[in-house]
């Protein structure tokens, strides 16, 4: 069974930190690994990464993966109040169907 | 283009009652899940569909079902909601592919609720 495990559950910080989160991943054919960010509504889309190493960035956030080891951060840099979310990992597993496995997630709190 | 639409929003539902969540999509799409969402927990996939005729359980099928007469079209039943049910669900949906695959679609979500 393919299983997703992120850390920490749970991050309070304040503004202008710097944050890691993290995800590991146990799968059996692993074709991607996503990350979401999720605000009380359905989970947006972040990034997907598919090979060790290239890091992915998007403004003050970004994300790398390493396939040895399985697993991937996700950083954010000088953070906002509106980073406030739950940060969500998902891997899919190379199936025909293209499912997807994810963690429970990080939920950050950035203080004012 | 609506992407992924899913029906009710909200529900309040009495022990024992039935319900059907529709969702439809309007890119597509072959693949479509059924994920519940509890609090503190990530998605846990239902159901899921990898085309028209076509479904399979996921991780926590039990008390539910789907039928996929249509590419568009993926409904949830709740046959005898129980209290467990209680939990927020989203509808999904994916192409095929090196650009379109990769990517999965949510619908905003239902929040059931089972007294």
């Amino acid at each position: 069974e393919d299983k997703v495990v992120q850390s920490p559950l749970s991050l309070v910080v304040h503004e202008g930190d710097t944050v890691t989160l993290n995800c590991s991943y146990e799968v059996t054919n692993f074709r991607s690994l996503l990350w979401y960010k999720q605000e009380k509504k359905a989970p947006t889309f972040l990034f997907m990464l598919t090979s060790s190493g290239i890091e992915k960035k998007s403004g003050r956030l970004s994300s790398i993966l390493d396939k040895k080891e399985l697993f991937s951060i996700l950083n954010i840099t000088a953070t906002q109040t509106g980073d406030s979310a739950i940060y969500l990992c998902a891997v899919d597993g190379g199936g025909s169907n293209y499912k997807l496995t994810f963690g429970k997630g990080t939920l950050l709190t950035v203080n004012p | 283009n609506a992407g992924v639409t899913q029906t009710p929003k909200f529900r309040i539902l009495k022990i024992g009652q039935s319900m059907t969540l529709q969702c439809t999509q309007d890119m597509n799409h072959n693949y479509m899940y059924w994920y519940r969402q509890d609090p503190g927990m990530g998605l846990k996939l239902i159901y899921y569909s990898v085309g028209a005729g076509i479904t399979d359980k996921g991780e926590v099928p039990n008390g539910y079902n789907v039928s996929r007469s249509t590419t568009e079209d993926f409904p949830l039943r709740l046959e005898l909601a129980a209290p467990s049910q209680t939990s927020v669900y989203f509808c999904a949906s994916r192409g095929q592919g090196i650009v379109t695959g990769n990517t999965i679609y949510f619908g905003e979500g239902s929040w059931l609720t089972v007294v």
